[in-house]
């Protein structure tokens, strides 16, 4: 069974600044798929950015970028240039690829609060 | 934002009373999940479909039921309610191929209370 772990139950940031949120995970599997998702308060969760296990490359969406460590089994997100609007709860998740339903393990949750 | 709807946003109801909690995705996708966050904690998957007249459990053992009869709705029901099913529920739907991204579009949530 896959797990994934997300070691800081809260952070906080200026705006404007960068600010690095960790997760790590266990899996036995070698393809696979990882994602951060974002709930805002009192809003609908939202893909923020995925990364496939088999590409080497570090994916980026605009602000937001991830460190991918497969030997390591560490997937980070940083957050550049981070706006009030970024204040959310963030977590990580695994899905294993090629499955038929495609189930999604998440992290325990990281909150993130960005200060004016 | 996703096209994916809960209703209620929120619920209060006494215990024993049977509810049913309504998720709708106008996406056409095939893969619809329920799932449950107690608050500021992780999602735990607790039921799953494939398609039409196909329902499964996840890994949280849950004593709710589900039903998938229109690919469009899955509505998620308690036959009695009790104070421990208070909790927030999730719904989230994906194409059966996964789409671009693998990516599950998540409803609003509907938070339960149980008195």
């Amino acid at each position: 069974a896959q797990t994934v772990t997300q070691s800081q139950p809260e952070m906080s940031v200026q705006e404007a600044e960068t600010v690095t949120l960790s997760c790590t995970y266990d899996t036995s599997e070698n393809n696979y798929y990882l994602f951060w998702y974002k709930q805002p308060p009192s809003r609908q969760m939202i893909l923020v950015i995925r990364q496939e296990a088999y590409k080497q490359q570090n994916a980026t969406e605009n602000r937001f970028s991830v460190n991918f460590q497969k030997a390591a089994k560490s997937f980070s997100l940083k957050i550049s240039d981070s706006q009030l609007g970024d204040t959310a709860m963030y977590f990580c998740a695994f899905m294993m690829r090629g499955t038929s339903y495609g189930k999604l393990t998440f992290g325990q949750g990281t909150i993130l609060t960005v200060h004016p | 934002e996703a096209d994916i709807y809960q209703t209620p946003r929120y619920l209060v109801i006494g215990t024993g009373k049977k509810i049913t909690l309504e998720c709708s995705q106008t996406m056409g996708h095939d893969k619809m999940y329920w799932y449950q966050q107690d608050p500021g904690m992780e999602l735990h998957l607790i039921h799953y479909s494939y398609g039409v007249n196909s329902t499964e459990k996840g890994d949280l053992s849950s004593e709710s039921t589900v039903s998938r009869i229109r690919t469009e709705h899955f509505p998620l029901t308690l036959e009695s309610a009790r104070p421990s099913h208070t909790s927030q529920y999730l719904c989230a739907s994906t194409p059966m191929g996964g789409g671009h991204n693998n990516e599950q579009f998540f409803g609003p949530g509907t938070r339960l209370t149980v008195l």
